[in-house]
């Protein structure tokens, strides 16, 4: 069962660099994902597409503190010189054949 | 630009309907899917179905088949999801998004309350 897992929560400093993952079940390690941003209060926004290759595309706007990654199963969204506004919640999706699926969200505390 | 502009906020009561409806505009709007997706308080995101907007085919998720209706009008770029038989479980922000296999674009949600 496809399945996508994410730490609940994170925080990092302002200025710093936060590495998030999500994490694809097994047999699935191949998916690609997207991460969208969902700062409080406000919809979805979508940062990019990670393949299992490692190699992402980004979304108009996206500014280039924002990058991703993959090893394994494991997808990563790195945030470097972290801002106040990139304190929100994180969401990691995937999709097939009939499905769209999420994990479950890591809030992101920007210290 | 691609937007995706919704309806404004609504409060319902148990067993009503709601109906909402998301415009598309900066696209040929019969090119691309167009999906639905709730959140509920202080949840995560939950897919809810696809409308096709060229042929007006859909696809629902079973949890909501029954209840959900996605329409669209073509001569307006304009996409409905209307929800029935309304429960208090049934609060949450709605949204629309365009896929390109993940979500790129989306609407910027209407608050739905259902409340006695």
């Amino acid at each position: 069962q496809l399945v996508l897992t994410q730490s609940p929560s994170a925080s990092a400093s302002l200025g710093a660099s936060v590495r998030l993952t999500c994490t694809l079940s097994s047999g699935h390690s191949s998916y690609p994902i997207a991460w969208h941003q969902q700062q409080p209060e406000k919809g979805p926004r979508y940062l990019m597409k990670v393949n299992s290759d490692g190699s992402h595309n980004k979304g108009d706007g996206i500014p280039d503190r924002f990058s991703g990654s993959s090893s394994g199963a494991e997808r990563y969204l790195t945030i470097s010189s972290l801002q106040s506004e990139d304190e929100a919640e994180y969401y990691c999706q995937t999709w097939g054949t009939g499905i769209q699926l999420f994990g479950g969200g890591t809030k992101l505390t920007v210290l | 630009q691609v937007q995706l502009v919704q309806s404004g906020a609504e409060v319902k009561k148990p067993g009503a309907s709601v109906k909402v409806s998301c415009k598309a505009s900066g696209y040929a709007f019969t090119g691309y899917y167009l999906h639905w997706l709730r959140q509920a308080p202080g949840q995560g995101l939950e897919w809810m179905g696809w409308i096709n907007p060229n042929s007006g085919g859909t696809n629902y998720v079973q949890k909501f088949q029954g209840r959900v209706t996605m329409t669209r009008d073509t001569s307006i770029s304009t996409a409905y999801m209307e929800l029935s038989s309304l429960r208090s479980d049934d609060t949450a922000v709605y949204y629309c998004a365009r896929p390109s296999g993940y979500y790129e674009y989306w609407g910027q949600g209407t608050r739905v309350t259902v409340s006695s």
